[in-house]
């Protein structure tokens, strides 16, 4: 069976500096990839995906940067973090094709102080 | 554009009652798909339902029961005798079939189901 895993599970941060979150998935290949973002009371929104190794596509315009150096793994940066970064950080997996619910993980909550 | 609205934002009811949460659907695409998150205070995502744009066929699942109209463009899920652990936030979602390489999903703004003893 699939699984993913994100971790850390909390994180505080002091405003400026750097962010690694990572994201793997077992159980499965060439998996559709997802970074979402949501902030506290608020809606989900999709920050990146990646249909595969090297391919990300940016939805939202931000001081974040996404990478996917291996098929399973997807790895949310930021070099200088600002307090507007705070919040709950999903990332999620579907398989190739289309037409398929994605899966989440457990998430990462993020504290930028 | 695809947009997905949950106009509930909050209902709070007691337990063992019934509860309906609404989605509505905007889509120009003939083949689509409608799915049902449940988020605990956990935080994470726990997939319901999938359902595509052909069937619309109720489905029931327990006390879960989902009732997908074309017609008007809503897949409304309806909890049967609520109980306490169904307290969290609802999100409906939607996944268009073309121009989508990426399957990504439109999420609705999400309702924050309440379920008191």
């Amino acid at each position: 069976s699939q699984t993913i895993h994100q971790w850390p599970a909390t994180l505080v941060q002091p405003v400026g500096s750097p962010l690694s979150l990572e994201c793997t998935v077992e159980g499965t290949s060439n998996p559709n990839l997802y970074w979402y973002r949501q902030a506290a009371g608020r809606g989900l929104q999709l920050l990146f995906y990646s249909v595969g190794i090297g391919q990300i596509s940016s939805e939202v315009p931000q001081n974040l940067s996404a990478s996917r150096p291996q098929d399973r793994q997807f790895i949310l940066s930021s070099k200088k973090l600002l307090l507007s970064d705070s919040g709950f950080y999903l990332c999620a997996w579907a398989p190739p094709g289309g037409r398929y619910e994605q899966y989440f993980g457990p998430g990462t909550r993020l504290t930028v102080t | 554009a695809q947009k997905v609205t949950q106009a509930q934002t909050e209902i709070s009811v007691v337990e063992k009652e019934d509860v309906t949460l609404d989605c509505v659907y905007e889509t120009r695409d003939t083949t689509y798909y409608l799915f049902w998150y449940k988020q605990p205070p956990s935080g994470e995502l726990v997939f319901l339902i999938r359902r595509n744009s052909f069937d619309e066929q109720n489905e029931i699942s327990g006390r879960y029961s989902w009732n997908f109209q074309k017609s008007t463009s809503s897949f409304n899920f309806t909890i049967t005798a609520s109980q306490v652990v169904d307290s969290a936030v609802y999100f409906c979602a939607l996944s268009e079939a073309h121009n989508n390489a990426g399957n990504m999903l439109t999420f609705g703004g999400g309702t924050r189901l309440m379920v008191k003893p």
